[in-house]
């Protein structure tokens, strides 16, 4: 499966700290995104960063992605207790299949 | 995202009841998808549309049916539902795009159905 796995699973901070999360996935990509779940809600957009990009910032997010080891990380920085939430790492293939991968997510609860 | 509508919001049924879930859209998208998210499974995609012609099934296409009825209406259909199908169910949409890159996805804000 292309699925991508988040690493850790769940991640517990104090505010105002820094959230790394990490997403690994196994074929070529075009793409890789990244959103963001409140808890039982809709997923939310953050960010996009193609294959030929390494680094993209938006605000207090910052995503890498090596695509030599089929990587990618979210740096989160000064997080707030508005950002607990689930994070989940998308990927869109170079070739083959005509839709995203969701990876399982990334749990961050950041304690006021 | 108020834009990307489903209903409705919560539904309990038993087993071998036909259901029945409906996504609209004012984002004038194209594309539209059908979810369904397990706990500890991530988002696994049902049924996805490229336009009102264009169906395709997803990865877990079996027992789920859709029909595209306009370009801003997606409905899933459980033609015979059973326990294992309960999950939480999203609709996304997105922009036309050329060649491969696929742009981000507009998710509703999800239906929580239960099937006894």
């Amino acid at each position: 499966s292309q699925q991508g796995e988040e690493d850790p699973q769940a991640l517990s901070i104090q505010e105002g700290e820094n959230a790394t999360m990490n997403c690994s996935y196994k074929t070529s990509i075009n793409n890789l995104q990244w959103y963001r779940q409140n808890s039982g809600r809709g997923l939310v957009h953050l960010i996009l960063i193609r294959s030929n990009e390494r680094e993209k910032h938006s605000g207090r997010l910052r995503v890498t992605l090596d695509t030599s080891k089929k990587s990618s990380s979210l740096l989160i920085t000064a997080s707030r207790a508005a950002d607990t939430a689930s994070y989940f790492c998308a990927t869109a293939l170079e070739t083959g299949a005509n839709n995203l991968f969701f990876g399982t997510g990334t749990r961050l609860t950041v304690i006021p | 995202d108020a834009d990307v509508t489903q209903t409705p919001r919560n539904r309990i049924t038993k087993t071998g009841k036909r259901i029945m879930l409906e996504c609209s859209q004012t984002k004038g998208h194209d594309r539209m998808y059908w979810y369904r998210q397990d706990p500890g499974l991530g988002l696994r995609l049902i049924y996805y549309s490229f336009d009102v012609k264009d169906i395709n099934k997803g990865e877990i296409s079996d027992g789920y049916s859709v029909s595209r009825q306009a370009q801003a209406k997606f409905s899933l259909s459980l033609e015979s539902a059973i326990p294992n199908q309960t999950a939480l169910y999203f609709c996304a949409t997105s922009d036309r795009t050329s060649g491969r890159s696929w742009n981000e996805q507009f998710f509703g804000p999800g239906t929580r159905l239960t099937v006894l």
